[in-house]
């Protein structure tokens, strides 16, 4: 069974940094490309990030771009995002998810973690 | 504001047939797959419609999908209680080299 299970989410002031994780399980994680997708309270998804399977191939939603960083470790089956420079519009449940980086098919998402971005 | 653009709500009457539109352009529906998903209150988003029309295992025929030119439509028959959700569709943006969402429309089971 797949299994994605994010972590690192919790209150941070603003400016500061947090880094998420996400194990996973039950596919081959290193064939894989993933991806972090966000939703503020109330509001519609948002695309953070992709990366490939191989980590070749990053790409970043404008508003995160040089605050965001995402990476992984295939050996460990884990995708991580740093993120830097936390505004309070970055509030959000942050969710892993399988798919491709160079489309929009998420075929297995995680339960989310929260990120509170608040003085 | 979303780059895809859907209606903020659409509700109907157990067993009646309901559409959602997404419109967007050419850079994103207009060249590239439209998906769409369902996320149940308090869950994640689920895929529930794949590459403009498929719909992947498990999901219901009363599911179903389509595209023209830049706009898609989610269109669901025999609307049930358990249908009440919000609907997503999302394509990779060729301009943006990024994924978009439309903002997403509550469906709510009258």
């Amino acid at each position: 069974e797949v299994q994605l299970v994010e972590s690192g989410g919790g209150p941070v002031k603003p400016g500061g940094s947090l880094r998420l994780s996400c194990a996973a399980s039950g596919f081959t994680f290193s064939s894989y490309s993933m991806n972090w997708v966000r939703q503020a309270p109330g509001k519609g998804l948002e695309w953070v990030s992709s990366i490939s399977s191989s980590s070749t191939y990053i790409y970043y939603a404008n508003s995160m771009k040089g605050r965001f960083t995402i990476s992984r470790d295939n050996a460990k089956k884990s995708l991580y995002l740093q993120m830097n420079s936390l505004r309070a519009e970055d509030t959000a449940v942050y969710y892993c998810a399988r798919g491709d980086y160079y489309d929009s098919e998420y075929d297995y998402w995680g339960q989310g973690t929260l990120v509170i971005v608040s003085s | 504001q979303s780059v895809l653009t859907q209606p903020p709500s659409a509700s109907g009457t157990p067993g009646q047939r309901v559409t959602i539109s997404c419109s967007g352009s050419n850079s994103n529906i207009g060249s590239n797959y439209v998906y769409w998903y369902q996320q149940l209150p308090g869950t994640a988003p689920k895929l529930l419609i794949s590459r403009n029309n498929q719909r992947p295992s498990g999901v219901p025929d009363r599911f179903s999908g389509s595209k023209s030119g830049t706009s898609a439509s989610l269109a669901i028959s025999g609307l049930r209680s358990e249908d009440e959700a919000d609907y997503s569709c999302a394509a990779w943006d060729d301009s943006l080299s990024g994924v978009v969402f439309g903002g997403g429309t509550k469906l709510t089971v009258l």
